[in-house]
């Protein structure tokens, strides 16, 4: 069965960091673009980052330039996404994400998010 | 970036209703929109990818169309499983970015 189970999530303060894991089960994880997408409490969809398979190439919202780092371990099949410098407005619930018919080796351009974690929820908050 | 606007924001149906969600890009992205159906608690689920193909295990009630700008998301016979939030994304070029949400509730 395909599987993502994200971790790591909390609460923070203002100004701190976290570091939230995605292990992923059931799929060659090393041949997919991975992303993570953020879900403000009774919000819409806002989409956070995005890695190659091989993590050769990544891309950022503006949001979180700066800020977010994104990385993968192939050999653990685990996705993760380091968080500094965190903001009230970075409260959500954070899902990890397959990404699918990626277009080239960046992923510039594919088909959509066809499997997806529960999510992992982080509260930034004094 | 491309913004991507649903409407309606919200709408009330009744079972065996046919519903239809637009959304509209402020720039031609082919075929690269895809439809995702989220039930609250819940993570969103891949209906539709690219325009109009539908992934393996979602009802053939539902169906999309349209290229360009201009794409619509269909469900010819709503079913009470059906009540939840759709969203539409545009994966035609990175910032990847999502619609709004269409809240499809029970009349």
């Amino acid at each position: 069965e395909v599987q993502l189970l994200e971790s790591g999530g909390g609460l923070v303060q203002p100004g701190g960091s976290l570091r939230l894991s995605c292990a992923a089960s059931g799929f060659s994880f090393s041949s997919y673009a991975m992303s993570w997408v953020r879900q403000a409490p009774g919000k819409g969809l806002e989409w956070v980052s995005i890695m190659s398979g091989s993590g050769g190439s990544t891309y950022y919202a503006d949001s979180v330039k700066g800020r977010f780092t994104i990385s993968r371990d192939n050999s653990k099949n685990t996705l993760y996404l380091q968080m500094n410098n965190l903001r009230a407005e970075d409260t959500a619930l954070y899902y990890c994400a397959k990404v699918s018919g990626c277009s080239g080796a960046n992923c510039y351009r594919h088909h959509g998010m066809d499997v997806w974690g529960q999510g992992t929820t982080v509260t930034v908050s004094s | 970036d491309i913004q991507m606007t649903q409407s309606p924001s919200s709408l009330s149906a009744s079972v065996g209703d046919r519903v239809t969600i637009t959304c509209r890009a402020s720039q031609s992205i082919s075929s690269y929109l895809n439809w995702y159906q989220q039930k609250p608690g819940k993570a969103p689920k891949l209906l539709i990818s690219i325009a109009y193909t539908l992934l393996s295990g979602v009802p053939s009630r539902f169906s999309g169309s349209g290229s360009g700008t201009d794409f619509t998301l269909t469900i010819s016979s709503l079913q009470p499983e059906d009540f939840a939030t759709y969203y539409c994304q545009q994966s035609y070029s990175t910032p990847t970015t999502f619609g709004g949400g269409t809240k499809v509730e029970i009349k």
